[in-house]
């Protein structure tokens, strides 16, 4: 079964400070993508970053950038000089390589404090 | 510039009445999805199209039915047999050839849709 855990429910910074969010997920399959999606309060949802499995070289955009750990089904996102504007609910994500089917992790709601 | 709608915005019904909730798309994506978000549940799939007069159940379709009658539209039906159709609706599409450059998923705005 493919599965996606993020055990972050809730979690808050400092504006200018770093967060990293957590996930992990769970696939026998060896080629896949990860993205990590931001829903801000508008419920749009916004593709912060992805991944491809084979590629050993963590994605950096901007502030945001991934520590990609293969062997332990890790993929946190780490979000440097947090803006108010980051305030929104997070989801991990994976697509297998030749499949259709997403996996979404529950999310964590992120909270910028001035 | 190309995305998907979803409208409306906003939508009441009565229980016990039928509600299509539409999804077009011009970014002339093959594969088109539906989720329905809860507090606390993430994103769950409902249906899923891979092609023009093709599609899969997903992991909650009970109560709901879909048609892909054309590449660009991927219209939901709430049906009276759902249960608890209140939710946030997103739609979303995606081009599932490899050699694309992007591999996600792109995301209507969505649809709340509440049921009294």
């Amino acid at each position: 079964a493919q599965t996606v855990t993020q055990s972050q429910p809730e979690m808050s910074v400092q504006e200018a400070e770093t967060v990293t969010l957590s996930c992990t997920y769970d696939t026998s399959e060896n080629n896949y993508y990860l993205f990590w999606y931001k829903q801000p309060p508008s419920r749009q949802m916004i593709l912060v970053i992805r991944q491809e499995a084979y590629k050993q070289q963590n994605a950096t955009e901007n502030r945001f950038s991934v520590n990609f750990q293969k062997a332990a089904k890790s993929f946190s996102l780490k979000i440097s000089d947090s803006q108010l504007g980051d305030t929104a609910m997070y989801f991990c994500a994976f697509v297998v390589y030749t499949g259709n089917q997403f996996y979404f992790g529950t999310g964590t709601s992120l909270t910028v404090i001035p | 510039d190309g995305g998907i709608t979803q409208s409306p915005k906003y939508l009441f019904r009565k229980e016990g009445q039928n509600v299509t909730l539409s999804c077009e798309q011009n970014l002339n994506h093959d594969a088109m999805y539906w989720y329905r978000q809860d507090p606390g549940q993430g994103l769950r799939l409902i249906y899923y199209s891979q092609i023009v007069n093709d599609f899969q159940k997903g992991d909650i379709a009970e109560g709901y039915s879909v048609s892909r009658e054309k590449k660009e539209s991927f219209p939901l039906t709430v049906t009276s047999a759902q249960k608890n159709p209140t939710a946030f609706y997103l739609c979303a599409s995606r081009d599932p050839d490899a050699r694309a450059k992007a591999y996600e998923q792109y995301f209507g705005p969505g649809t709340r849709l509440t049921v009294t």
